[in-house]
């Protein structure tokens, strides 16, 4: 097992369009996290979920954001009709919860630009 | 809501020598977890440290201590003989003892080690 992947690494787009971003946890890792890191800031959460559950969404997540994780294994991320402030890192993380502590391990996380 | 603070957006330490970045964080709870996270240049973030709240003793890891300060809601992270490898951003980042173990990242501090 080499990681959490994420893919693409990098992405550029125009303004209006639509994307979608992969992330590969972590085999066997339950909880999968999405995070958005804007430059000069610190990781912020977006949404999470148990196996194929999301079970919460940042207010960050406007409605053009939508988060799968079919089966429970790896999940997407989409952002329709891109706008510039999207513009950041996002990262992937994923856990196995076993009692209260769960380490998270993160992905090298994908950049988008969008222009 | 739980916050964390880095006021430190940059720090130099010369090879071999120690540094301090510093923490703070405010949150009601009693019980919590606090890490550490190291972001190398285009990679990903990876875990330096924990610290879990319920424990007095300060946490260790090899070149790496904290010195965490509950009643001040301080954690600190040592660094001992600095090498180069160890420039990265730094994350601190506050975890909540139970529910979405979603992080929480202060704003980072960009450590630059100087040969």
């Amino acid at each position: 097992d080499t990681g959490v992947s994420q893919n693409p690494r990098h992405k550029i787009t125009k303004r209006g369009q639509n994307v979608t971003f992969r992330c590969d946890p972590i085999s066997e890792h339950n909880r999968l996290y999405w995070y958005r890191q804007t430059l000069g800031q610190g990781p912020e959460f977006l949404t999470y979920f148990q196996n194929e559950a999301q079970l919460e969404k940042s207010r960050l997540l406007s409605d053009r954001f939508s988060a799968e994780r079919p089966k429970g294994s790896f999940s997407t991320l989409e952002i329709q009709r891109t706008e510039q402030g999207d513009s950041a890192m996002y990262l992937c993380a994923s856990s196995l919860v076993i009692g209260s502590y769960n380490e998270q391990f993160f992905g090298p996380g994908t950049r988008l630009t969008v222009l | 809501a739980q916050t964390v603070t880095q006021s430190q957006p940059e720090m130099s330490v010369q090879e071999a020598e120690t540094v301090t970045l510093s923490c703070t964080y405010d949150t009601s709870e009693s019980d919590y977890y606090l890490f550490w996270y190291k972001q190398p240049p285009s990679r990903q973030m990876i875990l330096v440290i924990r610290q879990e709240a319920y424990k007095q003793q300060n946490a260790t890891e090899n070149r790496f201590s904290v010195n965490f300060q509950k009643a001040a809601k301080s954690f600190s992270l040592k660094i001992s003989d600095s090498q180069l490898g160890d420039a990265a951003m730094y994350f601190c980042a506050y975890r909540r003892f139970s529910g979405t173990y979603k992080y929480i990242f202060g704003t980072g501090t960009r450590l630059k080690v100087l040969a």
